[in-house]
């Protein structure tokens, strides 16, 4: 168990519609971090945040927004959602601000689009 | 910018035979490396790290990996696998500070009985 918990695990939805992916980072973490993971694109990162403020910016769609929130939580709006935005998506935290630690990762919310 | 390129894509091998899993990195300075496991239906979890020093670094699960920054790379070994090994793994390289994790595409391990 790494500590991070991510709701919901599995996520149904139709095209167009919008949803929201929920991040529990481990007990004093301020940084959290959020992946895509799918077939054909693997591993991308969405999003850094550390501390509530955005911390670095990958390839996240303009579709797709977050925010952590004081408590430290964070949560990936994803909406207009398309048939390619089902993938497993992942929340990882790390303890500091730079990318250089370990980051603990989550199982993952599976999202799928019909 | 960092990358990772991870050349095999799917393993397979005998429980108990050794194992070397291959990783190359293209960053400008030294590197932060990193290996990554992932058990079906699981996220990902640290095997080992390389910031500085030794450059042959022990991880859990009876890993390890050695750095050659001759040869860009960051190769995973293990001398015997056994069946439980069978998982996704992923090398990743961070460059720092101001920078994130690129994750290589990832090399699946099949384990024969």
């Amino acid at each position: 168990d790494s500590g991070v918990t991510q709701t919901p695990k599995h996520l149904i939805t139709a095209t167009g519609q919008r949803v929201t992916l929920r991040c529990s980072p481990r007990s004093g973490d301020l940084s959290v971090y959020w992946y895509q993971q799918s077939l054909d694109q693997g591993l991308q990162f969405l999003i850094q945040y550390y501390n509530g403020e955005e911390r670095a910016k990958g390839n996240i769609l303009e579709r797709f927004s977050a925010q952590q929130f004081p408590d430290l939580h964070s949560e990936l709006n994803l909406s207009s959602l398309e048939l390619g935005d089902s993938a497993l998506y992942f929340c990882a935290s790390s303890t500091g601000r730079e990318s250089s630690g370990e980051l603990f990762f989550g199982e993952g919310s599976r999202l799928t689009v019909l | 910018a960092q990358s990772v390129t991870q050349p095999d894509i799917h393993i397979t091998v005998s429980e108990g035979a050794s194992l070397e899993l291959r990783c190359n990195y293209s960053y400008g300075a030294t590197p932060y490396l990193f290996w990554y496991v992932q058990s079906p239906g699981q996220g990902l979890q640290l095997l080992l790290k390389y910031f500085s020093g030794d450059t042959l670094v022990q991880g859990i699960k009876g890993f390890e990996a050695e750095f050659k920054r001759s040869q860009s790379s960051f190769n995973l070994r293990k001398p015997s696998v056994h069946w439980s090994d069978a998982a996704e793994y992923f090398c990743a390289v961070g460059a720092g500070y101001g920078q994130n994790f690129v994750f290589g595409p990832g090399t699946r391990l099949s384990v024969l009985p």
